[in-house]
């Protein structure tokens, strides 16, 4: 299996910082890579997929970037809202799907 | 936009089999993969295996051995029967649709409870 690694596993941040999460895949997965948020008692919901590809809806404050092995997911601008767990998601090749265990984004 | 919405006992006694339905609506489950996942209290999320309408399945190799994941697309549903349970087997269980190879839509999720 593919193990993905999420740093950091918990994060601090204001209103209106900047804030990036990392997923680090054990093996190359060609920008197969999935981004969820994940809200107390709620299903997570899609923000990106093919590492940097919006989800029609989700706010241009979300981005994605990295190749390889290294993804990142960054909110530009945190708003209220986004206070959150966040997973990323890989769909490379070889089955089966996996998850990193989250980022827990909290306000600070 | 698609719905999904699952359902089955929220209890199931040790060693027996955990037994869930996802219903559709909004759309057709003849296209698509439709997948079931998991997450235990407080943890991460695992995926378990997917079923394309035509019947074809794969399966997480770590459950492959218990898990069967079944369509009826004249009742746009989509089932997942889980053998042999144990208290690990708790977790919310979630149904999802995926166009790719990612999960677009999900349910709500529904908590099954492995307990004697």
């Amino acid at each position: 299996d593919i193990q993905m690694t999420q740093s950091p596993s918990s994060l601090s941040a204001s209103v209106g910082d900047r804030v990036t999460i990392t997923c680090r895949a054990s093996q190359g997965i060609s920008n197969s890579l999935a981004w969820y948020q994940q809200k107390p008692g709620k299903a997570p919901k899609l923000l990106l997929y093919a590492a940097s590809r919006l989800e029609s809806g989700v706010p241009s404050r979300f981005s994605g970037s990295g190749s390889g092995t290294d993804y990142t997911l960054t909110i530009s601008s945190l708003q209220p809202e986004d206070f959150a767990t966040y997973y990323c998601q890989q769909y490379y090749s070889t089955l089966p799907y996996t998850f990193g265990q989250g980022t827990k984004l909290e306000i600070k | 936009q698609v719905q999904l919405q699952e359902s089955g006992p929220g209890l199931v006694k040790p060693s027996e089999t955990l037994s869930l339905t996802c219903t559709v609506s909004g759309g057709s489950i003849s296209s698509y993969y439709w997948s079931w996942i998991r997450q235990p209290p407080g943890k991460g999320l695992e995926w378990i295996g997917y079923i394309y309408y035509s019947g074809s399945t794969n399966y997480n190799p770590s459950l492959k051995s218990r898990v069967t994941i079944s369509v009826d697309t004249s009742k746009n549903q989509f089932s997942l029967k889980l053998s042999s349970v144990t208290a690990a087997d708790t977790a919310v269980y979630y149904c999802a649709i995926s166009h790719g190879d990612y999960f677009q839509n999900w349910g709500q999720g529904t908590l099954v409870t492995v307990s004697s």
